[in-house]
């Protein structure tokens, strides 16, 4: 079975630019995560969602920051504009529900210059 | 305060010995989940382990064996006769239902190094 899908696996982008990363979860997965890697604050939840629904964006820095789920098999994260302060590896995980066990997709490395 | 402390910044060890790589939690819930995950150098996020509270029984699986200590409140994961292949970051999670939710919160990872 595939495991989580993230596209792209890089992104470089110039400040004040749209980025859009993309997370497919694994089939038949009802909750998906969005975490955020970074030297300073290690890896760090942004955003959760279950059933589609969003649970817990508490993690979501600021405004900039926006995540959308319009079907189960489907997830962006969006920040606009971006910052160099966003520079960080992005990961989306999946799970059976939000008790279970998480499993991570590549990663998105993203760049800001 | 950290929930989940990895004392532990880097391990290098020669290959074929065994090593530890220490894990130490806070928590108030009484149920909650412990997790070990292993980021190679690819950087990708592999999932090891997963327990619960109430389950304290030692694990083991090939070379890895997992050691909770409820007393200790520690998760320690051991390699046994490590290889080259072991070289990774490990994090060492913590999730808490009823405090934080679905929330995993990672420990800052053991860089760990077996050399040839």
């Amino acid at each position: 079975d595939a495991g989580v899908i993230q596209s792209p696996r890089h992104e470089v982008t110039e400040m004040g630019q749209e980025v859009t990363l993309r997370c497919k979860p694994i089939s038949g997965h009802n909750s998906l995560f969005w975490y955020r890697q970074t030297m300073m604050r290690g890896l760090e939840l942004l955003i959760y969602f279950n059933n589609n629904v969003p649970i817990d964006d508490s993690g979501m820095p600021e405004d900039r920051f926006s995540a959308k789920m319009p079907n189960a098999s489907f997830s962006t994260l969006k920040i606009q504009p971006s910052e160099p302060r966003d520079s960080a590896v992005y990961f989306c995980a999946s799970s059976r529900n939000r008790w279970e066990t998480q499993y991570f997709g590549p990663g998105t490395r993203l760049l800001v210059l | 305060a950290q929930k989940v402390t990895q004392a532990q910044t880097e391990i290098s060890v020669v290959e074929k010995e065994d090593v530890t790589l220490d894990c130490v939690y806070e928590t108030r819930d009484t149920t909650y989940y412990l997790f070990w995950y292993k980021q190679p150098p690819s950087g990708e996020l592999v999932f090891l382990i997963r327990r619960n509270s109430f389950d304290e029984q030692n694990e083991i699986s090939g070379r890895y064996s997992w050691n909770f200590q409820k007393s200790t409140s520690s998760f320690n994961f051991t390699i046994t006769a490590s290889q080259v292949v072991d070289s990774a970051v490990y994090f060492c999670a913590l999730s808490e239902p009823k405090t934080s939710g679905s929330r995993l919160t990672f420990g800052e990872g053991t860089q760990l190094t077996v050399n040839p």
